[in-house]
């Protein structure tokens, strides 16, 4: 079985301020990839960034980057320089081969 | 990059009618969709997989009869809520992938449906 756990339902940021949202997951497979998907109040599900489980190098996309710590199975994001456009849905996600694997989702609240 | 478009992306219906939301790859051959619901500020949960050419696979505890899935098609998807009540009211998501793309790489979403049944 695989499990995406996000402990932390809710987060609030300053602008131009770094947040960091926690994941970690389980799964018995050794090849699979960890996303992390950005919904705002659209409800459109947007790619931040996504990590191979193979690659020790942490992933950044501009502002985006993870902590992937892969003994441990935690996969968090950081954001950095925190815009009022980042208020969201985010979503850790799982794929180890199969449909992706949601985990419960962290509100993020940017305020000014 | 890689479009997948979903219609209608609102739809509201009295009890007992049946409900059709396609699901459309725009530039690439989907050989496999994938359908999830999303109740209010929760997350995503998988449905069913639809295979092209091929019957769904339901994830437990979701009714065959009640959400059937047609992917007769490499660029479409569909899903009909037969005979909807006000309790399969929801946001429903497909997702499109395809092997020859590789497996891992990002599944691609439509907007989703919201889902009113009255």
């Amino acid at each position: 079985a695989q499990t995406v756990t996000q402990s932390q339902p809710e987060m609030s940021v300053q602008e131009a301020e770094t947040v960091t949202l926690s994941c970690t997951y389980d799964t018995s497979e050794s090849d699979y990839y960890l996303f992390w998907y950005k919904q705002p109040p659209s409800r459109q599900m947007i790619l931040v960034i996504r990590q191979e489980a193979y690659k020790q190098q942490n992933a950044t996309e501009n502002r985006f980057s993870v902590n992937f710590q892969k003994a441990a199975k935690s996969f968090s994001l950081k954001i950095s320089d925190s815009q009022l456009g980042d208020a969201a849905m985010y979503f850790c996600a799982l794929d180890a081969g199969y449909a992706l694997n949601f985990g419960k989702g962290t509100s993020l609240l940017v305020t000014p | 990059g890689a479009v997948v478009s979903q219609h209608p992306s609102w739809v509201i219906c009295k009890s007992g009618t049946s409900v059709k939301i396609e699901c459309r790859s725009l530039d690439f051959q989907a050989t496999t969709m994938f359908w999830y619901r999303q109740f209010p500020k929760q997350s995503l949960m998988l449905m069913a997989t639809s295979n092209e050419g091929s019957k769904a696979t339901y994830e437990q505890g979701v009714e065959k009869d009640k959400f059937l899935i047609n992917h007769a098609s490499l660029t479409l998807s569909t899903l009909t809520v037969t005979s909807a009540h006000p309790e399969d009211s929801s946001f429903y998501i497909c997702s499109a992938g395809t092997p020859q793309r590789g497996w891992r790489q990002p599944q691609h979403f439509g907007d989703g449906t919201r889902l009113s049944i009255l």
